[in-house]
């Protein structure tokens, strides 16, 4: 199945920092990601959508100057946290579709936990 | 997006069957149905997706009676292995469709 990479796995940052997590498609392309977060014992909660050359889509009452996307080639997105504080930690998950065989499967990321000190 | 509802969570012993069924009364004719795996700390991982009747693949089988106003994914002789949460989406299958998770149901496999 088709490979979809997230770095890093884990950051520790201080308050206040900005914090870059990236998301590549390695076999396919995707003009399209998503990025979710997901806080512990509960489900994935999509903040946005990463559209290829143009601006997010940002699901309501996420921050657009808070999590940054930028979406600059067809196999990269990356969300910046920018100035993070401890209310950022969770767990980062991005995800991209793929139409292959005509199925539309969403292939994910292995997840980047963040905390913030 | 039409509204999936799961049960929260169930119990098996390994070597048995496990059949989840998912709720989406409110399918449109175009949604196929969808079921993802997450282990703790992973991002889901796709299982299968079915349009109608029955789909099966190496690890599952979906069942989707002829309203399709529910769906059933059915785990062959589970094992500690497959403790997990298990999502049902409904949606599009376009290009891109935005995908919104339920609560999901959490498996427990025990010995």
């Amino acid at each position: 199945g088709a490979v979809v990479s997230q770095h890093p796995s884990w950051v520790i940052c201080k308050s206040g920092t900005s914090v870059k997590i990236e998301c590549r498609s390695l076999d396919f392309q995707a003009t399209t990601m998503f990025w979710y977060r997901q806080f512990p014992k509960q489900s994935l909660m999509l903040m946005a959508t990463s559209n290829e050359g143009s601006k997010a889509t940002y699901e309501q009452g996420v921050e657009k100057d808070k999590f940054l996307i930028n979406h600059a080639s067809l196999t990269l997105s990356t969300l910046t946290v920018t100035s993070a504080h401890p209310e950022d930690s969770s767990f980062y998950i991005c995800s991209a579709p793929t139409l292959a065989g005509a199925k539309n499967i969403q292939y994910f990321g292995a997840g980047t936990r963040l905390s913030v000190l | 997006l039409a509204k999936t509802t799961q049960p929260i969570s169930m119990d098996s012993y390994e070597g048995q069957e496990v059949n989840i069924t998912c709720s989406h009364n409110n399918i449109a004719t175009n949604d196929y149905i969808t079921w993802y795996q997450q282990f703790p700390s992973q991002g889901p991982r796709f299982i299968i997706q079915g349009y109608k009747t029955k789909v099966t693949n190496e690890v599952a089988s979906l069942f989707i009676p002829a309203d399709r106003k529910s769906s059933t994914l059915s785990l062959p002789r589970v094992s500690l292995s497959d403790t997990a949460v298990y999502y049902c989406l409904v949606g599009a299958n376009t290009g891109g469709f935005k995908t919104i998770f339920g609560a999901g149901t959490r498996l427990f496999v025990k010995a």
